[in-house]
């Protein structure tokens, strides 16, 4: 079956830090991948989205994700994070059909 | 101008209530989705509607039950309520292309508490 795996399931770190959030799914064909924000209270939204094409997708807010085709990873990055980027971060991916996959998504808390 | 909208926000019910949750979405989708979040966050799909039809039905009790009486309304209604049943319910919709899935567009969910 297919499953997206979030390997952080807590992260902290303090402002400016840097931030890496990985994602890895089990599926061997075309995916298309995706990472959602939820910050506290709200509802999920878009940060990001790889269909094709350049594996290195830039989202708002200066996040960035890589697609690794052979390590079946779509991980997030940040280079220096803010208070405001405290949040749940889901990876989530869709095999062509109807149904997307979450993954069990990241606390992320920004120390400021 | 809200693209996903949910009523209730908030609903705190006894159990063994029956109670309905709406949803509708302005942006032109074809597809819908109710999925359940957890109180650890975790976001499981529960049914997926795609042009008024069921496309995605997970292993959900028969006490849910969803209807779409046309592609910009999922409601979902629910018998029977019991306590596992407490969590926040999103709606979603998404245009879904002949390459799957595009961005799904989230409501602001609602929290059903069953005392």
């Amino acid at each position: 079956a297919q499953s997206v795996s979030q390997h952080n399931h807590h992260v902290i770190l303090s402002e400016a830090a840097s931030l890496e959030l990985g994602c890895n799914y089990s599926y061997g064909g075309t995916v298309n991948l995706f990472w959602y924000v939820q910050y506290p209270g709200q509802h999920l939204q878009l940060l990001l989205k790889y269909f094709s094409g350049d594996p290195l997708v830039k989202g708002i807010k200066g996040f960035e994700a890589e697609f690794i085709k052979s390590k079946f990873s779509f991980n997030l990055r940040k280079p220096s994070v803010q208070w405001s980027d405290t949040a749940e971060y889901f990876c989530a991916v869709n095999t062509g059909g109807f149904k997307t996959i979450f993954g069990a998504g990241t606390r992320l808390f920004v120390k400021a | 101008d809200t693209a996903v909208s949910q009523t209730p926000k908030y609903l705190v019910t006894q159990m063994g209530n029956d109670k309905s949750i709406k949803c509708e979405q302005n942006l032109g989708h074809d597809t819908m989705y109710w999925y359940k979040q957890d109180s650890k966050k975790f976001l499981k799909i529960m049914f997926s509607y795609n042009n008024k039809e069921l496309i995605i039905n997970e292993t959900v009790p028969n006490r849910f039950s969803p209807k779409s009486p046309d592609k910009a309304h999922l409601n979902l209604h629910i018998n029977s309520l019991e306590l596992g049943d407490s969590a926040v319910y999103f709606c979603a919709s998404s245009q879904v292309k002949s390459s799957g899935g595009d961005t799904q567009y989230f409501g602001p969910g609602t929290r059903l508490t069953v005392l």
